[in-house]
């Protein structure tokens, strides 16, 4: 089975800390991708990463930064961590596969619930 | 950006009915998938279909797909109090899919009472 591992379930940051969310992978997957959930409005996206040490931002990168210098390893980081950034984190990964067969199928870790104070 | 909508957003059932959730999306696809979230959990990947299936089934889920009208449902046939969960469709795009990208809905809470 693949198993996703975030650090944290939960954790607790006051505003302006940096903070470093990690995400661990046992299955050998390319892709790995960071969200993040609020009531309301579904998953967004924040960072993808498709091999090592690449990323590609997604729809909400704004104030996060991202690091894989492991393939089995992706961290999210928050540089001065604010009010707005409190929110469930989601770690997800995939195989990368030929385009025309491609199913995708994400893996999610079960989370980390981030408050900043 | 959301590529899928779900209807409704929430749906509260007896156990053993029938449940159904509506899935929309905006853009062709290689394929659509629906997940299911626990409270406070991550996301666990239920079933894919791919563009040129119609119907696909796994155990009580039935999922139908309509590309004509770029809409998916998820049935759950003789619910479970044990169902109760978020369920969320997904899709890729068949073009400009860039690596292994997703793109989620909003969910549909569903709440099956004993």
């Amino acid at each position: 089975d693949v198993k996703v591992t975030q650090s944290s379930r939960y954790l607790v940051k006051r505003t302006g800390e940096k903070v470093f969310l990690e995400c661990v992978q046992d299955m050998d997957h390319e892709n790995m991708f960071w969200y993040r959930q609020d009531p309301g409005l579904g998953l967004r996206l924040i960072y993808f990463s498709y091999d090592v040490k690449m990323k590609e931002k997604g729809d909400i990168p704004e104030g996060y930064s991202v690091s894989r210098e492991k393939k089995e390893r992706f961290s999210l980081i928050l540089e001065s961590a604010s009010t707005n950034q409190t929110s469930m984190y989601l770690c997800a990964s995939s195989l990368r596969q030929g385009f025309v067969r491609a199913k995708n199928i994400q893996y999610f870790g079960a989370g980390t619930r981030l408050s900043v104070l | 950006s959301q590529q899928g909508e779900e209807d409704p957003q929430a749906l509260s059932i007896q156990e053993g009915e029938n449940a159904t959730m509506n899935c929309s999306y905006k853009t062709s696809i290689n394929n659509l998938q629906w997940y299911r979230q626990n409270s406070g959990r991550g996301l666990v990947h239920l079933i894919l279909i791919r563009s040129n299936e119609r119907e696909k089934h796994s155990g009580r889920l039935r999922v139908t797909l309509d590309t004509s009208k770029k809409s998916s449902s998820l049935l759950i046939t003789a619910s479970r109090a044990a169902d109760t969960a978020s369920y969320f469709c997904a899709t890729d795009r068949d073009r400009g899919s860039t690596l292994g990208r997703l793109y989620f809905g909003r969910g549909t809470q569903l709440t099956v009472w004993p």
